[in-house]
């Protein structure tokens, strides 16, 4: 079945540091791509998304590229601040039933 | 913010007793999810909607019912709680195929 992999966490970073956090997945088909974020307490955000090949999503500084080859979605940050600290998780969909496939999520930490 | 909001957001239960948590969407997005989030296994589907009077299960479905009788209220109902259903169980509301999905800010359940 389909299904993602994520890095296994914590991360904990120095403010200003680069951020990658890898996700791969498996699909039979063509999926598309998510990044989510769950903050403190809360619920998750979509932080950003592609939905085919080659495609980079961004938001807030946060980059990532659907890499079919090598069936990667990584997440990078040039510069991360002490307010990204969150949970990250990686996803999927695919096919017209709209559910989603997570990852099991990676906390990051930042400190100042 | 997606107009999403769940009921009760904090319950403690007794194992053996019924509980149904609530989920209430003002969006009117065709697709409700209910998933529960437990540590290491990230976010898994329990039940999803396509539509009013329309329902299917997801990965870990066993213990639980749901139900949508109108466009913006999905149920999801424990019929007789048990300990292993102790998690934090988040609404999820998606408009169009393999769209992103909105979540809302969850309900912590406790069955003692």
């Amino acid at each position: 079945g389909d299904s993602v992999t994520q890095m296994e966490g914590p991360v904990t970073l120095s403010e200003e540091a680069f951020l990658t956090i890898n996700c791969t997945y498996t699909a039979t088909g063509y999926p598309s791509l998510f990044w989510y974020v769950q903050y403190p307490g809360e619920g998750l955000q979509l932080l950003l998304k592609a939905t085919k090949a080659d495609d980079k999503g961004s938001n807030k500084g946060f980059e990532a590229t659907y890499r079919k080859e090598t069936t990667s979605f990584h997440l990078e940050k040039g510069s991360v601040q002490v307010s990204d600290s969150a949970v990250y998780f990686c996803a999927l969909s695919i096919g017209g039933y709209q559910k989603v496939t997570f990852g099991t999520g990676t906390k990051l930490q930042v400190i100042p | 913010d997606a107009g999403i909001t769940q009921s009760p957001r904090h319950k403690v239960t007794e194992t053996g007793t019924p509980v149904t948590l609530r989920c209430h969407q003002t969006e009117n997005h065709r697709y409700m999810y209910w998933y529960r989030q437990d540590p290491g296994h990230g976010l898994r589907l329990i039940h999803y909607s396509y539509g009013v009077k329309d329902t299917d299960k997801g990965e870990v479905s066993d213990g639980y019912s749901v139900s949508r009788s109108k466009t913006e209220d999905f149920l999801l109902t424990l019929e007789s709680a048990t300990s292993s259903q102790t998690s934090v169980y988040f609404c999820a509301i998606s408009e169009i195929a393999q769209s992103e999905q909105f979540f809302g800010p969850g309900t912590r359940l406790t069955v003692l």
